[in-house]
């Protein structure tokens, strides 16, 4: 079974201030996607990275996989009250399930 | 319109009691699943069907039972409900079986047992 960790757990900071979250497996993954949850909502996708070393910038997110396809990170520039919310990454090996990652909570203070 | 929809959204029952929750998705997927997020927040999938046949079914107690009539719905029925079975329950579907397609989520059930 995958194990996905992601870090921090909890992240609180000020609207402004970049952040950046992280996934980390000891195995390999053939593609690496990533969730934002609100309370009382389902997981909505905002990337889907197959390519060890791809980057993909959603606006002010960027998201990163590493060269040996065992780890991504999610990096948010000057973030705002909006990008409150549960980051998910989840990764799968070939076309198994998809193995969902421990979550880090964030919260952007106005 | 809802892209995949589940009810009830919350669910309140005793310990012992049967429960359904229905889930419907109107995108013409071929692959529905049932996750199981706990109070930690981990999802975790339960059972996945592609084009109403059962592909996954992870270690799952056999008090769940998934139903199909189509491929537009799948429901998943609980007998002899337990305490540690509190949790929100979110349906979901993707075009075709494969993890690299990406996955639409229902809303959630929250199912309190008491």
């Amino acid at each position: 079974t995958q194990l996905l960790e992601q870090s921090p757990q909890f992240l609180s900071i000020q609207e402004g201030e970049n952040l950046t979250v992280y996934c980390n497996s000891s195995s390999v993954f053939s593609s690496l996607q990533w969730y934002r949850q609100e309370p009382g909502e389902g997981p909505v996708l905002l990337v889907t990275v197959v390519t060890g070393g791809e980057v993909k910038k959603l606006k002010r997110l960027t998201f990163q996989f590493g060269d040996a396809r065992k780890d991504s990170s999610l990096h948010i520039t000057a973030a705002q009250p909006g990008d409150t919310g549960l980051y998910l990454c989840a990764g799968a090996v070939g076309n198994e399930k998809l193995t969902f990652g421990t979550g880090t909570r964030l919260t952007i203070i106005p | 319109d809802t892209a995949v929809s589940q009810t009830p959204k919350y669910l309140v029952t005793q310990m012992g009691n049967d429960k359904s929750i229905k889930c419907e998705q109107n995108l013409g997927h071929d692959t529905m699943y049932w996750y199981k997020q706990d109070s930690k927040k981990f999802l975790k999938i339960m059972f996945s069907y592609n084009n109403k046949e059962l592909i996954i079914n992870e270690t799952v107690p056999n008090r769940f039972s998934p139903k199909s009539p189509d491929k537009a719905h799948l429901n998943l029925h609980i007998n002899s409900l337990e305490l540690g079975d509190s949790a929100v329950y979110f349906c979901a579907s993707s075009l075709e079986q494969g993890s690299g397609y990406e996955q639409y989520f229902g809303p959630g059930t929250r199912l309190t047992v008491t």
